[in-house]
């Protein structure tokens, strides 16, 4: 298994609504991120979990929560999301922080009215 | 801080070769990396450059790296138009946990 997969596909919620993006990959990797792509925009880093623990957050606002239960699974958790955080959501992992290559999953584009 | 530059579009007929270029700030990125993206889907990792080597060839892809003028380029050869999407140049950073990302080129491969 050399993917990365990503459920749901598509999301569409209000500002007041709860709901989780989840993220799974099964190459053994220990590093896994959480990036936001607006429209013709690259990528922007979000989170970065290593073994299992965070260690990076792009200074994300709280309405974004991530969670790593075991180091095949990421979650994001999201609430009183805002309509400008409507994008495209990505999960990537690698073996290990530093230099090594990331692999994308293939996104969850999330919709906020 | 770290930038990455590439330009938004590069039109080419069916079987030419394409160049993509790429320009980048930090000088100890570990790794400089090209991603493509077809529409609606994620990033495909399409190859990657250690710093301290020149060039890399896959098949019909070929990477240079000047390092001295922070200068990457993509090069396809005989390009299909299943080549058409948006390719990203990327560096890491010095611990090696972020990429950074240009802003993508736009490829469109005409018939």
């Amino acid at each position: 298994d050399t993917e990365v997969t990503q459920t749901p596909k598509h999301l569409v919620m209000g500002m007041t609504n709860k709901k989780s993006l989840k993220c799974e990959q099964h190459m053994g990797h220990r590093a896994m991120y959480w990036y936001k792509q607006k429209a013709k925009k690259p990528p922007e880093l979000m989170f970065v979990y290593s073994y299992e623990k965070l260690s990076i957050n792009e200074s994300v606002p709280s309405r974004f929560s991530p969670e790593c239960p075991n180091s095949s699974l990421l979650n994001l958790h999201l609430h009183a999301l805002q309509p400008e955080d409507s994008a495209l959501y990505l999960c990537a992992s690698s073996p290990g922080t530093g230099g090594r290559e990331q692999f994308f999953g293939p996104g969850t584009r999330l919709t906020v009215l | 801080g770290e930038d990455v530059e590439q330009s938004l579009f590069l039109s080419v007929r069916e079987g030419d070769s394409s160049v993509i270029n790429c320009t980048y700030t930090d000088s100890s990125s570990t790794y400089l990396y090209w991603y493509k993206q077809e529409p609606g889907a994620g990033l495909q990792l399409l190859t990657y450059i250690f710093s301290n080597m020149d060039m890399k060839q896959d098949q019909r892809l070929t990477v240079l790296l000047n390092k001295k003028d922070k200068h990457l380029s993509l090069r396809i050869a005989d390009t299909q138009t299943g080549d058409s999407a948006i390719y990203f140049c990327a560096e890491n950073d010095n611990a090696g946990n972020m990429l950074t990302f240009g802003g993508g080129t736009r490829l469109m491969v005409k018939p």
